[in-house]
């Protein structure tokens, strides 16, 4: 079983809708939490980050951590067809970049 | 450019041929990590550098995979032996120093290595 389980998805939603992602993690000394966007062939570039336990928002972005149910997630307001690629959570029990990521969640915005 | 760049961009090699991908990183990042990202999956973390020590090379999935930072600076990420099952986009990412985490770690736009 694979420490951090994510939902490949594809997930579409109408432009304008809420956009909710989630991961799910089995390894409890993880507490450096982290959503990538990947657009299509290129790298993974950080949206949110979030050390240990609560809501974190930036825009249009929310990302909240459940440490006690091990659940992570991340929702996008307002979603634009420029908003479609793929998520990856990521987490760490490492102040460095030791990372486990998620499969990552494909997401399509459409008009 | 002020990004990580990363080549080739693509490279396509026979089985048991000796590869060797390099990454140049965002000038000044001291800390220097690769993963490896296979299709439909998310990366997966190989070695880290932080400066020219390799800090955890964990990783590496045996012996036939080697990477080296002589000056703190460019890597290189050596694969001999190539098999089919190493087929798949190989990430180099920088972060500016392992003291103060922010999380972010700077990707470049990888080398996709297909053997065949």
């Amino acid at each position: 079983q694979k420490e951090v389980e994510q939902d490949p998805g594809p997930l579409s939603v109408p432009e304008g809708a809420i956009v909710s992602l989630n991961c799910t993690y089995s390894n409890s000394a993880f507490q450096y939490f982290m959503w990538y966007r990947q657009y299509s062939r290129k790298g993974p570039e950080l949206l949110m980050y979030t050390y240990s336990s609560g809501n974190k928002e930036d825009g249009r972005f929310t990302a909240q951590v459940d440490k006690s149910s091990k659940y992570i997630s991340l929702f996008i307001r307002d979603s634009q067809p420029s908003d479609s690629a793929t998520y990856l959570c990521a987490m760490s029990p490492y102040s460095w970049g030791k990372l486990q990521f998620g499969a990552g969640t494909q997401v399509v915005v459409t008009p | 450019g002020a990004g990580v760049s990363q080549t080739p961009s693509n490279k396509v090699t026979e089985k048991g041929k000796y590869v060797e991908l390099r990454c140049d990183p965002i000038s000044g990042h001291t800390a220097l990590y690769w993963y490896r990202q296979s299709l439909g999956q998310g990366p997966e973390f190989l070695i880290y550098f932080q400066g020219t020590g390799a800090a955890d090379d964990s990783g590496l999935p045996n012996d036939r995979f080697f990477a080296v930072r002589p000056e703190g600076s460019v890597s290189t990420l050596k694969i001999q032996r190539t098999e089919r099952g190493d087929s798949a986009v190989y990430l180099c990412a920088s972060s500016p120093s392992g003291r103060t985490y922010t999380g972010e770690l700077f990707f470049g736009e990888g080398s996709r290595l297909t053997v065949l």
